[in-house]
């Protein structure tokens, strides 16, 4: 069975500054993994993927996150902040193309201070 | 605007009752899935149909149930409503084929209010 655990359920940096949020992994096959993020009173948008390939993928908004397979990782980061990066984020995982469900960890909820 | 749509936006009903929410996905998708969101449970895998049949069950109660339609849309129906089945109730697709990266595309989802 896969499992997504994001490690810190609320996050707050200054505008301007680096952020980071961690999700780690568990998966018996190679895994898709995915972030996506929820504005208020909106669905969840895709932010980024890694399917196969290059490890460090680039998203949407500045986003980008690493797949470190030793270390079971794919960390969400972005050097600047920004007030409208204000959201939650999911971190999920797949096992594959297919038609397969996603599974999502518990969120993170990032708050960006001015 | 992913392409997908979900209604009603919002819905209040009360204890014991019954409610159907209705998804059509992307033009093209034949997958469809069903999540459940709540503050203490986040976001939990209910159902998924492919093409009309069911693909993947997870958490979802007995008091659930859930059908995809011949045009593709699908409809979560909700039985016997207790408190604590007040949730936004999300709908997702997916591409299906060579086109297939296994992301999901998430509709702006409905909120149940049990009272």
């Amino acid at each position: 069975a896969q499992s997504v655990t994001q490690l810190g359920s609320h996050v707050s940096v200054s505008e301007g500054a680096l952020v980071l949020l961690r999700c780690n992994y568990s998966s018996s096959v190679p895994p898709y993994l995915f972030w996506y993020v929820q504005y208020p009173n909106q669905g969840l948008q895709l932010l980024l993927k890694y399917t196969t390939g290059a490890t460090l993928v680039k998203g949407i908004n500045g986003f980008e996150a690493e797949f470190k397979k030793s270390e079971t990782s794919f960390h969400l980061t972005k050097p600047s902040a920004h007030m409208s990066d204000a959201a939650e984020y999911f971190c999920a995982v797949s096992r594959g193309t297919g038609r397969r469900a996603l599974t999502f960890g518990s969120g993170t909820r990032l708050q960006v201070q001015p | 605007d992913s392409g997908v749509t979900q209604t009603p936006k919002h819905l209040i009903t009360a204890t014991g009752q019954r409610v159907t929410l209705r998804c059509s996905p992307r033009s093209g998708d034949l997958s469809v899935y069903w999540y459940q969101q709540s503050l203490d449970q986040g976001l939990q895998f209910l159902i998924q149909y492919y093409n009309g049949e069911e693909r993947a069950k997870g958490n979802i109660l007995e008091r659930f149930s859930a059908q995809q339609f011949p045009d593709l849309h699908s409809e979560l129906n909700l039985s016997s409503l207790e408190l604590g089945d007040s949730a936004l109730y999300f709908c997702a697709s997916s591409v299906s084929g060579s086109r297939d990266t296994g992301e999901l595309f998430f509709g702006e989802g409905s909120r149940l209010t049990v009272l």
